[in-house]
């Protein structure tokens, strides 16, 4: 199957500061990835659409400014995490579906484990 | 609103046949997909079956859907201990579209020696 990539794996920042995650889509071109997000022993939850070259679509409850996403190109799509706290801790996942099987499959990024302290 | 359910928790002996099961409330879904996670680690789709499937085998891995019932399930045959992981069912409207995925709460597959 395709390949995302996500980076980095895991991370610990300081209170306050912004984290970067990247998703890579690394054999094919994604014009829409998502976002979501995943605390301990429960399911994903969505979090906003990343649309290539416009803006995100965000759930609701999810502050935009806070989660900033910006998706400049068909293979790469950020998730910026501004001011983090520690109640931003969590598993951040990307995926993204291959266009090539006409959206189909929806293949993921493996994850990025953020812990603010 | 959509709704998909799953059981939180299954136990199997190695070699045993697994039966995760999954239900959904939206009848317009398109697509369902298994998908397994393990401990730390992003999401591995297993498999994905049309809605206008009943059944789709691969390998180790039998998904039905029973879309009158809106149930879905998928066997793994021949248990292993690296199947042991959490199981996702999932689904979406439309392939056509950029539509997010809808997933169930997961269950952890627990196989014993």
């Amino acid at each position: 199957g395709a390949v995302v990539s996500q980076h980095p794996s895991w991370v610990i920042c300081k209170s306050g500061t912004s984290v970067k995650i990247e998703c890579r889509s690394l054999d094919f071109q994604a014009t829409t990835m998502f976002w979501y997000r995943q605390f301990p022993k429960q399911s994903l939850m969505l979090m906003a659409t990343s649309n290539e070259g416009s803006k995100a679509t965000y759930e609701q409850g999810v502050e935009k400014d806070k989660f900033l996403i910006n998706h400049a190109s068909l293979t790469l799509s950020t998730l910026t995490v501004t001011s983090a706290h520690p109640e931003d801790s969590s598993f951040y996942i990307c995926s993204a579906r291959d266009q090539r099987t006409g959206n189909t499959e929806a293949f993921f990024g493996q994850g990025t484990r953020l812990t603010v302290v | 609103g959509e709704d998909v359910e799953q059981s939180l928790f299954l136990s199997v002996r190695e070699g045993d046949s697994s039966v995760i099961n999954c239900t959904y409330t939206d009848s317009s879904s398109t697509y369902l997909y298994w998908y397994k996670q393990e401990p730390g680690a992003g999401l591995q789709l297993l498999t994905y079956i049309f809605s206008n499937m009943d059944m789709k085998q691969d390998q180790r891995l039998t998904v039905l859907l029973n879309k009158k019932d809106k149930h879905l399930s998928l066997r793994i045959a021949d248990t292993q201990t690296g199947d042991s992981a959490i199981y996702f069912c999932a689904e979406t409207f439309s392939s056509g579209s950029a539509r997010q995925l809808t997933f169930g709460s997961g269950t952890q597959l627990t196989v014993l020696p």
